[in-house]
């Protein structure tokens, strides 16, 4: 069971917008540590897709867009395409283990 | 450009032990606090453990499944991180990946990972 809860999987057709959540605690995103978001394309190593809450590191498109409130954080992903088609990942830092939590990855399907 | 380069995986029987290394470059990598993750087949990526930079006391931090069988260490002037494994079991099989902070530069950065299988 992961720290932070994600949805398995997640679908949209190309074009479309579509969200990823993730649910923390008190002792992680409620605490006010920041939230990541890796993207995993099958075969390889996870890819830094949002730091800092919101922030895209240079190369990543802005159809990627990252949120947070509460103990909660999100990932859209608008004008979805083929390439998209990966495993997600939230990742913050979590007082009671002190080190990084991870969500368990939720699959988007590109339809 | 930033570069994580893991090495030293492999097939080991259970309780055996490895040492993973991490050769990074382009970056000053004694100024950067280093992680290890790790993926099981199929799974989702689990933290192993952290090491900070000397300047900021040069500890380490494990994930309770890992803690007291495995060592984080780095070696600054070979720009190296370690992990070494040991009393291995079957559910430490994985692929286990070197990473930068995302919380400060350089952002985020992976490496290929190299597989630990544990089986007799």
């Amino acid at each position: 069971q992961s720290v932070l809860t994600q949805p398995p999987s997640v679908s949209g057709a190309p074009g479309q917008r579509v969200t990823i959540s993730c649910t923390g605690r008190s002792s992680n995103i409620g605490a006010g540590y920041d939230v990541h978001w890796y993207q995993q394309l099958p075969g390889t190593a996870p890819k830094l897709l949002i730091y800092g809450n919101s922030n895209r590191p240079s190369g990543v498109p802005d159809r990627f867009s990252g949120s947070k409130s509460g103990t909660s954080a999100s990932l859209a992903i608008s004008g979805l395409q083929a390439e998209d088609e990966a495993d997600y990942y939230c990742q913050s830092h979590d007082s009671s283990l002190s080190g990084w939590a991870f969500g368990g990855g939720t699959k988007l399907t590109v339809l | 450009e930033v570069q994580l380069v893991e090495s030293g995986g492999g097939l080991v029987n259970p309780g055996g032990s490895l040492r993973l290394s991490c050769a990074a470059s382009g970056f000053t990598f004694s100024n950067a606090w280093m992680s290890w993750v790790r993926q099981a087949p199929g799974k989702g990526l689990e933290w192993v453990g952290r090491i900070k930079s000397k300047t900021d006391g040069g500890t380490t931090d494990y994930a309770a499944p890992v803690k007291g069988r495995f060592t984080i260490s780095r070696d600054d002037s070979k720009n190296t991180l370690y992990l070494v494994v040991n009393s291995l079991k079957t559910e430490d099989t994985a692929v286990y990946y070197c990473t930068t902070s995302p919380g400060s530069s350089p952002r985020g950065f992976w490496g290929q990972g190299t597989l630990v299988t544990v089986s007799s």
